[in-house]
């Protein structure tokens, strides 16, 4: 069955500093792995999107991730985080052919210290 | 011009009601879901509706009944509340199509005493 692991429940950086955030996950075929941001209060907007091709996406608000196959793992990455990136982040994979149902992780909460 | 609206933002209600939670997405969207947030703020598919018609039913207690009178409407009807209900419900749309993302809600609040 599909899953996903998110490491790290926290994590704490400097504004200007970079970030990685990491994801892992579990499937059987070619995976449709997603990456979403939660502001308090707020509902989910995706970051970015894989489904095939390069494996170093781009997406909005300055945020990468890069999949690798041999490692299972689609972690984001950030080169110089903002305060307002302070949020809660979530790896998700595709549970259908169409990758469109999600299973999320667990999430990770994301600090930015000045 | 909100692309998912949910009613009511917030909820709170006695252990023992039946309450509703709507959603509508003017998108033209042909599948929508629910989704379920802990307190750990863990996200965990309940159901989705494509046209109409329940493709995904996940493990949920039958307290909790989905109805989706059109494609742009799905309602989550919850009967008999109980504590462990309380959390935040995200309805969220897509097509059902390769490289469709999800749009999501900005959640209804429930909270059971």
């Amino acid at each position: 069955a599909q899953s996903v692991t998110q490491p790290d429940i926290h994590i704490t950086v400097s504004e200007g500093a970079s970030l990685e955030l990491r994801c892992n996950y579990s499937y059987g075929a070619t995976p449709y792995l997603f990456w979403y941001v939660q502001s308090p209060g707020q509902g989910l907007q995706l970051l970015l999107k894989y489904f095939s091709g390069d494996t170093l996406v781009q997406g909005i608000k300055g945020f990468e991730a890069e999949f690798k196959r041999s490692q299972s793992s689609f972690n984001l990455r950030k080169p110089s985080v903002h305060w307002s990136d302070a949020a809660e982040y979530f790896c998700a994979v595709g549970l259908n052919q169409a990758g469109t149902a999600l299973i999320f992780g667990k999430g990770t909460t994301l600090s930015v210290s000045s | 011009d909100t692309a998912v609206s949910q009613t009511p933002k917030y909820l709170v209600t006695q252990m023992g009601n039946d309450k509703s939670i709507k959603c509508e997405q003017n998108l033209g969207h042909d599948t929508m879901y629910w989704y379920k947030q802990d307190s750990k703020k863990f996200l965990k598919i309940m159901f989705s509706y494509n046209n109409k018609e329940l493709i995904i039913n996940e493990t949920v207690p039958n307290r909790f009944s989905p109805k989706s009178p059109d494609k742009a409407h799905l309602n989550l009807h919850i009967n008999s509340l109980e504590l462990g209900d309380s959390a935040v419900y995200f309805c969220a749309s897509n097509l059902w199509t390769e490289n469709s993302p999800l749009h999501f809600g900005n959640g209804t609040r429930l909270t059971v005493t």
